[in-house]
């Protein structure tokens, strides 16, 4: 399998301009988590995916970040419009449950966001 | 304060030697992980215990649950072991919460 795969790797863009994000996770991997990382925060978990259904939003800043998973191989994660503190870079990654346990999470390369 | 706590957060070492890096966590939780970061940005699962010990290659990783205390070691450490750790706890379901991380530098 080829792993989590996002595109793009980087992103450039302008302050107000909307930043779409994307995430294919392993096949066969029912969960998908969206974290972002910076410098001042670390890594911290933006929303998370059960079978394409949102389970815990809690983590998304404020109403300018939205994500959808419309199948089990595609998610996106859409800022619009951004802002210059969205500067980050942001981790797509996914796992599985088998037998009633959880499992290790697959991450993806990230996309390094740059917002001027 | 943080919910997870890591230390040292810089840790440099000469080649060879033994290095610790500590986790503290202060909620409950069904799993610890210890992830790695490698300076071109990617990150790697290496463990995810709940108790006991699990081993692999050179690397060990420990979880007190009573303490709620967590320490992953690396043996016979190598320059390519340079990179920042990252200690992780899953709350719930699958939600991670994670620590500020460690940078480890091992100097040839």
């Amino acid at each position: 399998d080829a792993g989590v795969i996002q595109s793009p790797r980087h992103e450039v863009t302008e302050m107000g301009q909307e930043v779409t994000l994307r995430c294919k996770p392993i096949s066969g991997h029912d969960y998908l988590f969206w974290y972002r990382q910076t410098m001042m925060r670390g890594l911290e978990l933006l929303i998370y995916f059960n079978n394409n259904v949102p389970i815990d939003d809690s983590g998304m800043p404020e109403d300018r970040f939205s994500a959808k998973m419309p199948n089990a191989s595609f998610s996106t994660l859409k800022i619009q419009p951004s802002e210059p503190r969205d500067s980050a870079v942001y981790f797509c990654a996914s796992s599985r449950l088998a037998g009633g346990a959880y499992n290790e999470q697959f991450f993806g390369p990230g996309t390094r966001l740059t917002v001027l | 304060k943080n919910e997870v706590e890591q230390s040292p957060q810089n840790l440099t070492a000469q080649e060879g030697e033994f290095i610790t890096i500590n986790c503290s966590y202060s909620v409950g939780i069904s799993a610890l992980h210890w992830l790695q970061q490698h300076p071109g940005g990617g990150i790697v699962s290496l463990f995810m215990l709940s108790s006991g010990k699990k081993k692999h290659g050179r690397l060990i990783a420990t979880i007190n649950i009573q303490e709620k205390h967590s320490s992953l070691h690396i043996t016979a450490s190598h320059p390519r072991d340079s990179a920042v750790y990252i200690c992780a706890v899953t709350q719930g379901a699958q939600k991670l919460v994670f620590g500020q991380g460690t940078r480890l530098t091992i100097n040839p």
